[in-house]
């Protein structure tokens, strides 16, 4: 596809339950983001990838949350024991590469997590 | 203190006016600045970049940087109906795209 894709694009679970959200960036796109943005708040940065290694996790809350990206592309964000404050939309972006000049985030439309 | 601060608005203007956000900051390293539009239930897309000092203008659309205040603004000129949306600032101390600090963004109404 020709932008971000984020699936699914709604997901409803209970508090205890484990979660994956899948993210597919823009083709030829070296860097991979994950945000997580409440309700009313701007996004916050979780974790971001420079091919297929975490290059900064420093924004993932605690160890219930994990992200991978085996093959340098598509990435998955895991959350373990979901908490109903991980309730947000978690977003991915890509980017040509992290050192681009231009500071583009390409957002997906996001995943809206809601955890009961 | 967030490291970003953002009036949320909302903020209401007719058809024509002319708008301003503005943006705070604390954190001296930020060198890069942005500016972000995001429709509701949609990501944010990238209006305006800038590293400097001084103002930058695109279209309608002008970015405002004064670091020795820690003031970032975006003016909107002739707005219109299809700019309302949420305006997010981010900033970043380093080059590209990476941990990028959001304000909480601003909603705006254009009232045609």
């Amino acid at each position: 596809g020709a932008g971000v894709s984020q699936t699914p694009s709604n997901k409803v679970t209970e508090k205890g339950k484990y979660v994956e959200l899948r993210c597919d960036p823009i083709s030829g796109h070296t860097a991979l983001y994950w945000y997580r943005q409440s309700l009313g708040q701007g996004p916050e940065f979780l974790i971001y990838f420079q091919g297929t290694g975490a290059a900064d996790d420093s924004g993932l809350p605690n160890d219930r949350f994990f992200a991978v990206r085996p093959e340098g592309s598509v990435s998955t964000l895991k959350i373990q024991r979901t908490e109903r404050g991980d309730s947000a939309v978690y977003l991915c972006a890509s980017s040509l590469w992290a050192g681009a000049d231009t500071g583009e985030l390409f957002f997906g439309e996001g995943s809206r997590l809601t955890v009961l | 203190q967030k490291e970003v601060e953002q009036d949320p608005g909302p903020l209401s203007v007719p058809e024509g006016a002319i708008v301003s956000l503005n943006c705070t900051y604390s954190n001296s390293a930020f060198q890069y600045f942005m500016w972000y539009r995001q429709y509701s239930r949609k990501g944010p897309e990238l209006l305006m970049y800038t590293y400097s000092s001084g103002n930058k203008e695109d279209g309608r659309f002008t970015a405002q940087v004064d670091k020795s205040s820690k003031y970032i603004s975006l003016f909107i000129r002739d707005s219109q109906p299809s700019d309302s949306a949420t305006y997010l600032c981010a900033m970043s101390a380093r080059p590209g795209a990476n941990n990028l600090f959001f304000g909480t963004g601003t909603r705006l109404t254009v009232i045609p």
